[in-house]
């Protein structure tokens, strides 16, 4: 089936560092994907939406010139999280909607977790 | 705005059945089913699209009744596997669709 594959899936960075988030759609062409953010124990809050060849469209209260996103081809979304803080730290996860043989299924990368010390 | 689900949590033992709803406020074109385990992504259960139909997956079922704006999943005969986090991802359609809305989560543990 369809996979989403993010990286890195765990990191650690320095305050006042950037680090960035890459979200591939393995085996279909993704022309949105999706960056969503969760705290401990609390549901999945949709960050941006990505739009391949344009900007992203962010939601309510998300900083977009913190989190840069980049849809730079039909396969690859970044997400850099800019001049990260520790309250930066959580679990990204992007998803991707496969239009094609699938279906209308919407498939989660495996997750990113950030730690920022 | 977010849908909710209910119950927050529940304790099965293995073998007993388990329902978790969501509702939503808003007129809804797919609700999404995922399971999530600690430390985990999400897993995609199934998606229901506007239609009031039923799925089925092995043990696992959902409806989705469009007029009430709510989804009901149905967890039969219950597996220690099935422990984790059930989320409800929720869509409007149109140009919006892939974007989901979530609920806050039913937690699901499965006792011997």
């Amino acid at each position: 089936g369809a996979v989403v594959s993010q990286h890195p899936s765990r990191v650690i960075c320095k305050s006042g560092t950037s680090v960035k988030i890459e979200c591939r759609s393995l085996d279909f062409q993704a022309t949105t994907m999706f960056w969503y953010r969760q705290f401990p124990k609390q549901s999945l809050m949709l960050m941006a939406t990505s739009n391949e060849g344009s900007k992203a469209t962010y939601e309510q209260g998300v900083e977009k010139d913190k989190f840069l996103i980049n849809h730079a081809s039909l396969t690859l979304s970044t997400l850099t999280v800019t001049s990260a803080h520790p309250e930066d730290s959580s679990f990204y996860i992007c998803s991707a909607r496969d239009g094609g043989a699938f279906g209308n299924t919407i498939y989660f990368g495996e997750g990113s977790w950030l730690t920022v010390v | 705005q977010q849908p909710v689900q209910s119950p927050q949590a529940v304790i099965l033992r293995e073998g007993e059945d388990a329902v978790i709803n969501c509702s939503s406020s808003k007129a809804l074109y797919s609700v999404h089913w995922y399971r999530q385990k600690h430390g985990e992504a999400p897993v995609f259960l199934m998606i229901l699209l506007k239609g009031g139909e039923q799925k089925g997956h092995e043990k696992i079922s959902a409806s989705f009744n469009e007029k009430k704006q709510q989804s009901s999943l149905y967890l039969t005969a219950s597996q220690l596997s099935y422990s984790g986090t059930y989320f409800c991802g929720t869509n409007a359609g149109g140009t919006s669709y892939g974007k989901l809305t979530f609920g806050q989560g039913t937690i699901l543990t499965v006792h011997p």
